[in-house]
């Protein structure tokens, strides 16, 4: 079956631009997340969804940044104002249930701000 | 601060060898630890977990042990394949949630021929 799918694969923008990512979870998975991995970095949690609501934006890491998911299926994550520190690898992983259950990420959006 | 740790951030091991790829954490709420790897290009992939009410999980050549006292887990791969060449990211999470899963910054494993 299909897995999560994220586009753009790769998306370069001027600073200061807006821009949106988009995921495709799988199909039946109520759990949403978005994270991010900067270089040399570890994953950073930005936002988990049950369904179309976020019990967690605690990962954001300004008011630049918003996601939205509608249907229980698809998120978008917007970059408002782009500054060069949003490069990065932005991940979306999905799961069935949000205890117990691993994640199963996408191949991520390649961000870069210039 | 930190809350889960990979000291290594690389580890070159020898076919057929042992590969041991060590995590520290420092937070005593987690209570759910998982093992992502991750090729280039790719998102991670799950590939073993453990609950804090056991010390060890085994999947085939792959073990996980957890020291809580130490507030240490270990991935044991055994024996060691050039497939295995990923970087490893160890996962803790409170209350067996992944609403918000805290990531090391990961191990590079390479394993040589």
């Amino acid at each position: 079956g299909a897995g999560v799918s994220q586009s753009p694969s790769n998306k370069v923008t001027e600073k200061g631009k807006d821009v949106e990512l988009r995921c495709d979870p799988i199909s039946g998975h109520t759990a949403l997340y978005w994270y991010r991995q900067s270089l040399g970095q570890g994953l950073e949690f930005l936002i988990y969804f049950q369904g179309n609501s976020a019990p967690d934006k605690s990962g954001l890491p300004s008011d630049r940044f918003s996601a939205e998911r509608t249907g229980g299926s698809v998120s978008t994550l917007t970059i408002q104002r782009t500054q060069q520190e949003d490069s990065a690898v932005y991940l979306c992983a999905s799961s069935p249930a949000p205890i117990g259950s691993p994640l199963h990420f996408g191949n991520g959006t390649r961000l870069t701000v210039t | 601060d930190q809350q889960v740790k990979q000291n290594s951030p690389s580890l070159s091991v020898q076919e057929g060898r042992i590969s041991i790829l060590n995590c520290d954490y420092t937070n005593s709420m987690f209570d759910y630890f998982l093992w992502y790897k991750k090729y280039p290009a790719e998102g991670p992939t799950f590939l073993i977990s453990i609950s804090s009410i056991k010390d060890k999980n085994e999947d085939g050549r792959f073990t996980v042990f957890l020291n809580k006292s130490a507030k240490h887990l270990s991935l044991h791969i055994v024996p060691s394949q050039p497939g295995d060449s990923a970087v490893y990211f160890c996962a803790a999470s409170v209350g067996g949630s992944q609403g918000n899963l805290i990531f090391g910054k990961g191990t590079k494993l390479s394993v040589k021929p």
